[in-house]
């Protein structure tokens, strides 16, 4: 059964700082890999997908890296914001079926 | 851009009403989704169907039906409310060909409590 790790599980960081978050998968056949941040009390709004072909995704500050071989991902933010504040979720797609695999999340404080 | 409605965002219900949340979607995507977040044990999948009328359970489906008569909507509906059913509520969709990847796309979530 896959599951996903994230660590830490809570960072906070000073404004202004380049910062990069992980995720962990036991099982590397997967389909793909998304990331997702969410505010408190909302839904999940999606950052970033990376196909199991590809080895990283870029928009804006964000870059996602996913290492299948070693059942890895990172998201790196640069030049985080307090705007940034928020929980990053990995979730993965195996190469079956349509559902996600969740890790628990990573909660982001950028202080100004 | 994709949008995925929920019928409500807060929701106060007592023990033993029959809930109905409602999810909509305006992508025509096959694929919608169910699932409740609690601190500490994440998101965990209650139902999740692939084409009108087709459903299939996820990880938690006791105490749980859904409704999919249209594409577009998809229902969660709580039988006979109970405490622990209290939860936040989260939809999702996503079209399942490899143009998209199964991306998916959630709602703004429900706060259920229940009392």
């Amino acid at each position: 059964k896959q599951e996903v790790t994230q660590i830490p599980a809570a960072l906070s960081v000073p404004e202004g700082e380049n910062l990069v978050l992980n995720c962990s998968f036991t099982d590397s056949a997967i389909y793909n890999l998304q990331w997702f941040r969410q505010d408190p009390g909302k839904g999940l709004t999606s950052l970033l997908l990376i196909q199991s072909s590809q080895r990283e995704q870029t928009s804006g500050r964000l870059n996602a890296s996913l290492d299948k071989s070693s059942g890895r991902s990172t998201l790196y933010i640069a030049a985080s914001q307090p705007g940034d504040s928020a929980t990053y979720l990995c979730a993965v797609k195996e190469t079956s079926g349509s559902r996600l695999t969740f890790g628990e999340g990573t909660q982001l404080t950028v202080n100004p | 851009d994709v949008k995925v409605t929920q019928s409500s965002r807060y929701l106060v219900k007592r023990t033993g009403e029959k809930v109905f949340l409602e999810c909509v979607q305006d992508m025509d995507h096959e694929n919608m989704f169910w699932y409740r977040q609690d601190p500490g044990l994440g998101l965990r999948l209650i139902y999740f169907s692939y084409d009108v009328k087709m459903k299939e359970k996820g990880d938690i489906p006791e105490g749980y039906s859904v409704s999919r008569e249209k594409k577009e909507r998809f229902s969660l509906i709580l039988e006979s409310a109970s405490t622990n059913q209290t939860s936040m509520y989260l939809c999702a969709s996503s079209f399942p060909g490899p143009c998209c990847g199964h991306e998916q796309y959630f709602g703004p979530g429900t706060r259920l409590t229940v009392t």
